[in-house]
């Protein structure tokens, strides 16, 4: 079955970067888009970035373009999250999802912890 | 920027009750790009619902999606212990955007 495998949380100070990772099995990685999603504590849902199947088209929400960068290896069947300049408003929960664009998001990951704090 | 606004914030009701989950858009959107996830407490969001009534592969026939324009609806036709969860939808017509959910308790 499906099954995606998020990594690379932690705690990283105000200003840092971290990359997130995200491995895929179960399914063609190669043939789906894929997203980035948030959860802040307490707070409800943020999808973050797209990116396509080949890596060519992708797309940021406002609050995280000039600062997140969405990337995929195929042949490792897996899906990145480069993050730079973290505050505290960056602190959640991530998701990647398969992502049947344009329309929902039908398979989520366990998700990985990011916390910023100094 | 698409607001979808979700009502109510909570609700507590008792085994076998029927629950009724509203989302309501800022401007109307394509039935087609209205989704609904369910998140049980301390795991991930699990697609229920697309194009606002189709139910995703593996969910029980008591979850019902319905509504067009800026009013959509989620209900649970009889509220077992298991439905416990926040409830989301989701509107993929214009960029991607979230409710901020509805929080379903038993009594």
């Amino acid at each position: 079955q499906v099954q995606l495998v998020e990594s690379g949380g932690g705690l990283v100070k105000p200003g840092g970067s971290l990359r997130l990772s995200c491995t895929a099995s179960g399914f063609t990685f190669s043939d789906h888009y894929m997203s980035w999603i948030r959860q802040a504590p307490g707070k409800g849902l943020e999808w973050l970035a797209y990116i396509s199947t080949t890596g060519v088209t992708i797309y940021y929400a406002d609050s995280v373009r000039d600062r997140f960068t969405i990337s995929r290896d195929n042949a490792k069947n897996s899906l990145y999250l480069q993050m730079n300049s973290l505050s505290a408003e960056d602190a959640a929960v991530y998701y990647c999802a398969r992502d049947i664009w344009p329309d929902y998001f039908d398979s989520w990951g366990l998700g990985t912890q990011v916390t910023v704090s100094s | 920027e698409i607001v979808l606004t979700q009502s109510p914030g909570s609700l507590s009701l008792s085994p076998g009750e029927r629950v009724t989950l509203s989302c309501r858009a800022s401007q109307s959107i394509s039935s087609d790009y209205l989704a609904w996830y369910q998140q049980r407490p301390g795991q991930a969001p699990r697609l229920l619902i697309y194009g606002a009534s189709s139910r995703a592969t593996g969910i029980p026939d008591r979850f019902i999606g319905s509504g067009s324009g800026t009013d959509f609806t989620l209900t649970i036709s009889g509220l077992e212990p298991e439905d416990v969860a926040v409830y989301y939808c989701q509107q993929s017509a214009s960029s991607r955007t979230f409710g901020l959910g509805t929080k379903v308790e038993i009594k």
